[in-house]
């Protein structure tokens, strides 16, 4: 079975902290991304990586940046931490996708709250 | 800008009976459509794909697909306590790995 492994369910933080969130994924995926999750606004894109030391921006990458030395890593870091960026935070993985194969496998999401 | 909508519910349904729901997107470019399962808190899990017009069966699972109308649905037979969640529409547009748009989900709630 894929496995995609968040490395925190919970996270506490304070505005301005630097955050790293941690994403692995054990099936030699090509493909990674980050999502957020609010209540009434669904699952958002925020960045996504197709190989090693690439990344894309998805639709709401202000404020975060990504990084992707390994194949199997890809970590969400947040600069400076705000309350707005309060959500639960979900990493996927794909094999590296056609037009009609793209399934996503999540990982079980790291709930981040920022004070 | 890429769309896609759900009717948020609650739908609730009596064990037993059909559950239908649906989804609209906006990109008549799209290729590839899901459906998602998500328990509460807990992380999507996929349940069904269609690429082309008709109906795909899986299970107690049927997704019909209808390009002309950009119009997705999953039809849920036989409804169980345990199909209670929420169901997430998702459709790439192209292809490639630009990820997916996800709807903001329908709450399906099956009555006992």
């Amino acid at each position: 079975d894929v496995k995609v492994t968040q490395s925190s369910r919970y996270l506490v933080k304070r505005t301005g902290e630097k955050v790293f969130l941690e994403c692995v994924q054990d099936m030699d995926h090509e493909n990674m991304f980050w999502y957020r999750q609010d209540p009434g606004l669904g699952l958002r894109l925020i960045y996504f990586s197709y190989d090693v030391k690439m990344k894309e921006k998805g639709d709401i990458p202000e404020g975060y940046s990504v990084s992707r030395e390994k194949k199997e890593r890809f970590s969400l870091i947040l600069e400076s931490a705000s309350t707005n960026q309060t959500s639960m935070y979900l990493c996927a993985s794909s094999p590296q996708m056609t037009a009609t194969n793209e399934k996503l496998f999540f990982g079980s999401g790291t709930q981040l709250s920022v004070l | 800008q890429k769309e896609v909508e759900q009717n948020s519910g609650p739908l609730s349904v009596p064990e037993g009976a059909i559950a239908s729901l649906n989804c609209t997107y906006s990109d008549r470019g799209s290729q590839s459509f899901f459906w998602y399962r998500q328990y509460s808190g807990k992380s999507p899990e996929l349940i069904m794909s269609i690429y082309s017009n008709g109906d795909k069966e899986d299970g107690r699972f049927t997704a019909q697909l209808n390009k002309a109308s950009q119009y997705v649905s999953l039809l849920i037979r036989d409804s169980q306590p345990s199909d209670s969640a929420t169901y997430l529409c998702a459709v790439n547009s192209g292809g490639g790995a630009d990820g997916l748009t996800f709807g903001k989900g329908t709450h399906l709630i099956i009555q006992p």
